[in-house]
């Protein structure tokens, strides 16, 4: 079974700063792919960023970049000079890619991490 | 382009009482999902569908069902609501299993 850990309940960060997000993940398919999502206060979920297990290269997006070490299984969101709209629930979630695609495209999200931007 | 719709984003249910949430796509999409969240807890799969005409559970699927008669729409059935079933449902799409999810703008569900 595919699990995704995020240990940081809630970070802060000083505007303009950058901040790091932990997600852990683990799993025994090969293939694989790792999401980012934002959730702010008004509950929408915004994609951030995908990062997938055979990507030679890290994912970025804007300011923000995947900080991928699959050999220790993490998945970290990294947000560079962090803005007050940045203050939001974020979530790391996995979808595996079984032989045959057979997973279906489900994701199982992380427990999520409360990111407040301080001015 | 809508993308996901949900409707409607806000109820009030008494115990007991059923009710349809309304999710449907407009990107021509195959695999839809269902998804709660319960307060500060990530998202969990109720139910999910892979094409007109199939669907499976998902990790939480006591108390709901799911019919998917096309492929735009989607809808999550609540017969005899719980207090349990408090939570935010989401709705959600995906073109293929390597690309993101475009989810709806939620249902918040109150059970009193």
């Amino acid at each position: 079974a595919q699990k995704i850990t995020q240990t940081q309940p809630g970070m802060f960060v000083q505007e303009k700063e950058a901040v790091t997000l932990d997600c852990t993940y683990d799993t025994s398919d090969p293939s694989y792919g790792l999401f980012w999502y934002k959730q702010p206060s008004s509950g929408e979920m915004i994609f951030l960023i995908y990062q997938g297990s055979y990507d030679q290269q890290n994912a970025t997006e804007g300011r923000y970049s995947l900080n991928f070490q699959k050999a220790r299984k993490s998945a970290n969101l990294v947000i560079s000079a962090s803005q007050l709209g940045d203050s939001a629930m974020y979530f790391c979630a996995m979808r595996e890619v079984n032989a045959g695609g057979t997973s279906y495209g489900k994701l199982t999200f992380g427990q999520g991490t409360i990111l407040t931007v301080h001015p | 382009n809508a993308g996901v719709t949900q409707t409607p984003k806000f109820r009030i249910l008494k115990i007991g009482q059923s009710m349809t949430l309304q999710c449907t796509q407009d990107m021509n999409h195959n695999y839809m999902y269902w998804y709660r969240q319960d307060p500060g807890m990530g998202l969990k799969l109720i139910y999910y569908s892979v094409g007109a005409g199939i669907t499976d559970k998902g990790e939480v699927p006591n108390g709901y069902n799911v019919s998917r008669s096309t492929t735009e729409d989607f809808p999550l059935r609540l017969e005899l609501a719980a207090p349990s079933q408090t939570s935010v449902y989401f709705c959600a799409s995906v073109r293929g299993v390597g690309t993101e999810a475009f989810f709806g703008q939620g249902t918040r569900l109150t059970v009193v």
